[in-house]
């Protein structure tokens, strides 16, 4: 079936080090791709996405490129902030058919410290 | 403009009991989904509510029921709880086909002792 698996954590930088969180799927179509944070006591919120191979989405300095050769969709951000700490997690969603859910990924906990 | 509501927060149930949790989806969404969230996992797909009716479902058992009202709001029902039963739920809304673009409430958690 469908799955996502994510990079283990946690994950644990110096404010401004380099942010790289793996992320590679197996799906039997041509999935969207999503990223979703989930800050300390809140809801997820929606972090970027991607639609289709080599399409590439940001917010908030995060990028991730969506490379269907390796069925991959890194997480990176130049420089992490304090602010960045919360669980990110990768999910698809088949664009066809009647498998219209979102799969997540078990979750990358960061912590960033000051 | 209020996001997605969930109550309770919390609660703790004995095995073998049912509880309801509400969830109120954001302003203009009409599609309400369920998730559960175990600890240190990723939300599993419950099931899915639009137009009054389920649409989708996800690979849980008939314990799990819901409801969606003329309002788009949703109950989460859960019957003979287990320990297991214990988790996160999430309840996620959007508008009609934009599946993708979920938008997430804080959850309810559930402690079954």
């Amino acid at each position: 079936g469908d799955s996502v698996t994510q990079m283990e954590g946690p994950v644990t930088l110096s404010e401004e080090a380099f942010l790289t969180i793996n992320c590679t799927y197996t799906a039997t179509g041509y999935p969207s791709l999503f990223w979703y944070v989930q800050y300390p006591g809140e809801g997820l919120q929606l972090l970027l996405k991607a639609t289709k191979a080599d399409d590439k989405g940001s917010n908030k300095g995060f990028e991730a490129t969506y490379r269907k050769e390796t069925t991959s969709f890194h997480l990176e951000k130049g420089s992490v902030q304090v602010s960045d700490s919360a669980v990110y997690f990768c999910a698809l969603l088949l664009s066809s058919g009647s498998a219209r859910q979102l799969t997540f990924g078990s979750g990358t906990q960061l912590t960033v410290l000051p | 403009d209020a996001g997605v509501t969930q109550s309770p927060t919390h609660l703790i149930k004995t095995r073998g009991q049912q509880v309801t949790l509400r969830c109120s989806p954001k302003s203009g969404h009409d599609t309400v989904s369920w998730y559960q969230q175990a600890l240190g996992q990723g939300p599993q797909f419950i099931f899915q509510y639009y137009e009054e009716e389920e649409r989708q479902r996800g690979n849980f058992p008939d314990r799990f029921s819901g409801h969606q009202f003329p309002n788009y709001s949703s109950e989460l029902n859960v019957n003979a709880l287990l320990l297991g039963d214990s988790a996160l739920y999430l309840c996620a809304s959007s508008v009609g086909t934009e599946y993708g673009e979920l938008f997430f409430g804080e959850g309810s958690r559930l402690t079954v002792l």
